[in-house]
Parts: C-alpha cells; structure tokens; sequence
C-alpha cells in the first residue's frame, strides 16, 4: 500500500534534548511538508521540500530543522532551542507540480511531549 | 494574506440529523478550496478540494460542499450525521508560496454525535 508512515507515535523528551522525527512516503511525490498542530490552533507550516536536497521555511521554522536527502524521507529535528515543543507533528506529501491543483496527503503523525 | 475562518469551534448534532460545517475564506484571486477530517490522534484524510467548475462538489463518506464565491463561503454538508462522523473537520486554502503552493487551514470545527 501506498502511503506516508510516520514515527514513532509517541516521543518523549527531556527540556535540552534534541529530537528527530520521521517521515517517509512511497507515493513518489516530490513535495514534503512538516505541520505543527495545537489544541485550536490549526495546523501551521514549519517546513517544507519541493524536492531533494532543497527546502524553505514556512511559518514557524524557528527551534526545527531538515534535510532532504532522499526523495522519501524527510526527517524533522526539533531543537533545544524551541521553546515550547510539546505538540502534535504532522507530515504530508504531494505530487509538486507547482500547480494550485496540488493536494496534500498527510502522514497519522507524531505525539511529542516535553517531560 | 490569505485566511480561512471556521466560525463554529463545536458542533454537536443528533445522529441521523443534516449537519452544515461553515467555512469562510480570504483570498484574492480564485481559490482552491479543501476539507480534511481528522479523527482524535490521527492524520488528516482528504475530504473533498474545489479547483473549478461545478460549484457544488461531492466528496467521501457521502460529504459534499458548496463554493459561492458570492459569499466568500465554501461549507460542508451532510443529509444525515453517523456516529462515525464525530471528528474535528479543517477547511483549507491553496495559495502560493516560493516556488510551491501551500495550505493554509482554518481552525478546525469539533463534530460531537449524539446517538
């Protein structure tokens, strides 16, 4: 089955440690994106990759970082430098044709807690 | 900027009961229109997107939505609510970013059934 996996489902941290998060797609989509969602908040944009080895800040980039190695993975790193990292992470992918038309489909994301 | 208001942050309906979610956009040009599902500590699943032509779009598990372009409104629709509905619903926009096109959501709309 085609899809975007994502792990693990829960993560704990200790305040100070850096944290990795993975992403991976089969769906040959060139696009990644990473999203950080908050009780009434929505989602918002941290990262994303129109392809490999090249990736843009959105919204929120600051505390995070990526690589994009491989047209299949794109792993987060939050940083000790966020400050408030608890939150639910979420991943996508899409074709990245650059057109409007482009849909986004999303990884069953990951629980980060700061202990 | 691009915005979207979901002026509802909880419904709660009966189960066999019709269910309108409202979305309201802000966007200069034509939009491109989406909504996702997410069930309690899940991913998000593709509902429904409006790209252009019929104004009345159907998507999944028997959902639809309208785009008035009048209003500035793109809402969702169900003749008759399931339990299995109850889930938070995100309404999206498409709009352009460096050299891609992102998503910028609404604050979700919590879906309580009442059996």
């Amino acid at each position: 089955d085609g899809g975007i996996t994502q792990s693990p489902k829960y993560l704990f941290r200790k305040e100070g440690q850096n944290v990795t998060l993975s992403c991976e797609q089969n769906l040959n989509h060139d696009a990644m994106y990473w999203y950080r969602q908050d009780p009434g908040q929505g989602l918002r944009l941290i990262y994303y990759s129109q392809i490999v080895n090249d990736f843009q800040k959105g919204d929120i980039a600051e505390g995070y970082s990526v690589s994009r190695e491989k047209k299949e993975s794109f792993p987060l790193t939050v940083t000790s430098a966020q400050k408030n990292p608890t939150a639910f992470y979420l991943c996508a992918s899409s074709i990245g044709d650059r057109r409007m038309t482009d849909t986004q489909y999303f990884g069953p994301g990951t629980r980060l807690t700061v202990l | 900027a691009q915005s979207v208001t979901q002026p509802d942050i909880h419904i709660t309906v009966s189960e066999g009961a019709s269910l309108e979610l409202r979305c309201n956009y802000s966007y200069g040009a034509t939009p491109y229109l989406f909504w996702y599902v997410q069930s309690p500590g899940q991913g998000l699943q593709l509902l429904l997107k409006y790209f252009s032509g019929d104004t009345l779009v159907q998507g999944i598990k028997g959902f639809e939505a309208e785009f008035k372009r009048s209003q500035s409104s793109f809402n969702l629709r169900k003749p008759s609510v399931h339990w299995s509905d109850a889930a938070e619903y995100f309404c999206a926009v498409g709009s352009p970013g460096a050299g891609s096109y992102q998503l910028t959501f609404g604050k979700g709309t919590k879906l309580s059934v009442i059996p």
